[in-house]
């Protein structure tokens, strides 16, 4: 089993260019989410979604959009990059929270820097 | 929203030390998390416990839900425990929703 895989690893974009990270997980999880973290701070979630076809925002989904199309992706857009966005966006999936289970697990990672 | 504050924010240890490294939070929790992130960024979740106690090897957490309070001890601790531990609760209808703490910063010496 892969787990939760991410790609891009690293990309660079110019202030105005858009990209869409891809989210992939082979565990059948119900949940999966975005988050970012900028330097010294802990994840904060952009996203999530509890199902195929479902999105819901979560703290800081402002300059991101997301789909689910399939159980197992998890896209997220960025129509047009600023440099506030510069961060590194990881992925998680999970079952859905209670009966002891609920853990999340996460991706590699995708460093993106805008300039 | 909900406070998480994690305490001490750095700690430094030689090997084979014990530490307890603690997670407090401001509203009542239905969904507890630590992780720890490893020096090349991977994120791997330690313990799911919303409350009671838990082990797993040299690690162990409990959370006390009334005293909203949760508590990671590390025994016996190796270089490879180096990194951010992170704690992350969710409340609620949208538990699944984590909120996370800033961390506490962990350096195992030889």
């Amino acid at each position: 089993n892969a787990g939760v895989t991410q790609t891009p690893k690293f990309r660079v974009l110019k202030t105005g260019q858009s990209m869409t990270l891809l989210c992939a997980q082979d565990m059948n999880h119900e949940y999966m989410y975005w988050y970012r973290q900028d330097p010294g701070m802990g994840l904060r979630l952009i996203h999530y979604s509890v199902g195929e076809g479902t999105t819901a925002k979560g703290e800081v989904p402002d300059g991101y959009n997301v789909s689910r199309l399939k159980k197992q992706n998890f896209l997220l857009g960025l129509e047009s990059a600023a440099p506030s966005q510069t961060s590194v966006y990881f992925c998680a999936s999970s079952y859905p929270p209670g009966q002891g289970r609920g853990e999340q697990y996460f991706g590699p990672g995708t460093r993106l820097t805008v300039t | 929203g909900i406070q998480v504050e994690q305490s001490p924010p750095d700690l430094i240890l030689q090997e084979g030390a014990n530490s307890t490294l603690r997670c407090n939070f401001s509203d009542s929790v239905n969904n507890l998390q630590w992780f720890h992130q490893n020096p090349w960024g991977q994120l791997i979740n330690l313990f799911y416990i919303p409350s009671g106690t838990k082990q797993n090897g040299r690690l162990s957490a409990t959370t006390v839900a009334t005293e909203r309070y949760s508590l990671l001890y590390i025994s016996s601790s190796q270089t490879t425990d180096s990194g951010v531990y992170f704690c992350a609760v969710g409340q609620g209808g949208t538990a699944s929703k984590l909120t996370f703490g800033t961390g506490t910063r962990l350096q195992v010496t030889l």
